[in-house]
Formats: structure tokens, sequence, C-alpha cells
């Protein structure tokens, strides 16, 4: 299965810009993907093929990467951005995850 | 609106079984994929099963096959996850998810807590 690793946790203040990583074990061509999950609530769609924003979400946040490496950053960061962010890619057989990466605003 | 409303978790025996249901609504339900993925206390996201659109094809990670079986009614715009010979490893919160462009997961229902405990 294709492993996907992210940072665990990141602190940034309001009106920072912020990069989450995720590596791929193996290419993942541009199907790449980044979910928002607030305490309590569902997975919610982000990004989708490595940089398409989805619909009714902000342009503050952006993706970008091919291949292995992908990025997704917000910018600038709002306090209602609290949550952890996984990416997911749908290249390989099964789809999977990553570990996600909890977003704190200090 | 897209709705995706799952029910049927609850506490189950080790060895038991346990059926979810998700009724779909706001989009034409019997032309996309359907999935179901799940995510242990604390822990992350995990693809559990995925049917196609007539319900004829359906896939499975190795952690589930002969256990688990998704099907679907197109009439009832229900997708359905049978789960049998439960384990503690299966307890999490169940969401079930459309398919969207790319490949996605594009929308999430609000997730069915299921509780493996004896």
């Amino acid at each position: 299965d294709t492993v996907l690793t992210q940072s665990p946790a990141l602190a940034v203040s309001p009106g920072e810009r912020v990069s989450i990583s995720c590596r791929a074990s193996e290419g993942v061509n541009s199907y790449m993907h980044w979910y928002q999950q607030k305490p309590g609530q569902q997975p919610k769609l982000l990004i989708y093929k490595a940089s398409n924003l989805a619909s009714g979400v902000p342009a503050r946040f952006s993706g970008s990467g091919s291949g292995t490496d992908f990025t997704l950053t917000i910018d600038p960061v709002e306090a209602d951005d609290t949550a952890t962010y996984f990416c997911q890619q749908s290249w390989n057989d099964p789809p999977t995850f990553g570990g996600g990466t909890k977003l704190e605003l200090k | 609106e897209v709705q995706l409303v799952e029910t049927g978790g609850g506490l189950v025996q080790p060895g038991r079984s346990l059926k979810l249901s998700c009724v779909a609504s706001g989009f034409t339900f019997s032309s996309y994929w359907m999935y179901w993925i799940r995510q242990a206390p604390g822990k992350g996201l995990e693809w559990v099963s995925s049917i196609n659109t007539d319900g004829g094809s359906t896939y499975y990670p190795d952690s589930v096959k002969g256990r688990f079986t998704i099907s679907r009614d197109n009439a009832e715009n229900t997708v359905y996850l049978q789960m049998n010979s439960l384990r503690s490893e299966d307890t999490a919160t169940y969401y079930c998810a459309k398919h969207g462009l790319g490949a996605t997961f594009d929308y999430w229902g609000q997730g069915v807590m299921v509780t493996v405990s004896s």
C-alpha cells in the first residue's frame, strides 16, 4: 500500500502563512487530495488532484506538488482553520490517507 | 444540497454482526460510486469498502475482506455495510462518502459509531 507521511502537528499565529506537507512512498501522479476535519465533525474535501480547489472552499487554501511530494498552503491562516488536515491518494490501490497534521493557532 | 445520513451503529460483542445504512439525497445516487471509510478513536482514516454504480463490483482492504459486505439499493438511495465477525479493532466511527472528481471522497456523512466490546 502507498504510505503517506505527514508531520503530526504545527502551531501558527493568525494572519501567517502555513504549509503542510505530505510525502508518498511511491508516485501518485497528481492524484493527491486534501481534507480538513474539525473536532467532532466529518472530513471535508479542500483540494483535489493536487491543486484544484473544491467547491465553496476559500481561496486562502491552495495545493501544489506532483509525484511523491505535496503541499497544502493556507495564507493567511484564520482562527477557524484550527483542525486536522489529511492527505489522501487515489492513484494506487487501495486508496490511502496520511496520518493527519493537527494545526493549532497560537 | 448533498446529504448522507448514516444509521445502525452501536455497541456489539466480538464475533457478532451489525449492518450500517447510509441514505443519500441531493444528487443522482445511481450515477456515483459510494464508499465506507472508518476512523478509530483518535486515529487516522481507513478506506473500508467501495461499490460501483450498479452494485456489481465491490472492493475491500484485506483487514475486512471476507467479513464486511457493501451493497446498495438505487431505488432507495441507500448504501449498506454488513459487518460480520466483528473484532475489537473494528471499533471506529464509520462514514459513508460519495465519489468525486479525481476519485476523491467529495461528500461525507456525519458518521456513526461502532463499538465492539464484551
